[in-house]
């Protein structure tokens, strides 16, 4: 069935350290793929996207790329911040929306 | 332009009782959705409304009804609350939903619903 999986958390990282969160899906056809982000207390915000294969989506320093070989979506930053601290989720859309169960990244200064 | 929200922000409910969320987005949206947040389960579709007029539902339905009021609003509604609804409920709408889509979700803020 469809699904998505991403890395269990919490990932600590200290302050200018690299960034991977991994995440895969399994589904059918070519999805559009997604990543939110949620910061404490607040609701689930659109990070950046892709709608086809080889696409990179970025914002904000993130980056991730459409690997359709892999069906993989994985998120980059080459430097977070304190202020990155929040929970990541991975999501595709492909006539519903499926989500992963978030990833909960801590920064430390 | 306020996109997505929600209200309460917050509400404490006795086992048994109802309440009504409220969710209006002003992005002139066709679809709407109501999902539940519980830790380590990530986000759960209970109820969407894929146009005016129509709703369907999602993943976890039981305990709950929606109505679609009109295009704007999309509310959600516990007719007898239970301890397992103790969650954090978030809204969301998308351009056009089903048939292909493959739009953005916006999420408002949330509610967050504690029941004793």
């Amino acid at each position: 069935g469809n699904s998505v999986t991403q890395m269990e958390g919490p990932v600590t990282l200290s302050e200018e350290a690299f960034l991977t969160i991994n995440c895969t899906y399994t589904a059918t056809g070519y999805p559009s793929l997604f990543w939110y982000v949620q910061y404490p207390g607040e609701g689930l915000q659109l990070l950046l996207k892709a709608t086809k294969a080889d696409d990179k989506g970025s914002n904000k320093g993130f980056e991730a790329t459409y690997r359709k070989e892999t069906t993989s979506f994985h998120l980059e930053k080459g430097s977070v911040q304190v202020s990155d601290s929040a929970v990541y989720f991975c999501a595709y859309n492909f006539n519903k929306f499926y989500f992963g169960s978030g990833t909960k990244l801590n920064v430390k200064p | 332009n306020a996109g997505v929200t929600q209200t309460p922000k917050f509400q404490v409910l006795k086992t048994g009782q109802s309440m009504t969320l409220q969710c209006a987005q002003d992005m002139n949206h066709n679809s709407m959705y109501w999902y539940r947040q519980d830790p380590g389960m990530g986000l759960r579709l209970i109820y969407y409304s894929a146009s005016e007029g129509t709703t369907d539902k999602g993943e976890v339905p039981n305990g709950y009804n929606v109505s679609r009021l009109n295009k704007r609003e999309f509310s959600l509604r516990l007719e007898s609350a239970a301890p397992s609804q103790t969650s954090v409920y978030f809204c969301a709408s998308s351009e056009r939903g089903g048939g292909g889509g493959r739009e953005t979700q916006y999420f408002g803020p949330g509610t967050r619903l504690l029941v004793l």
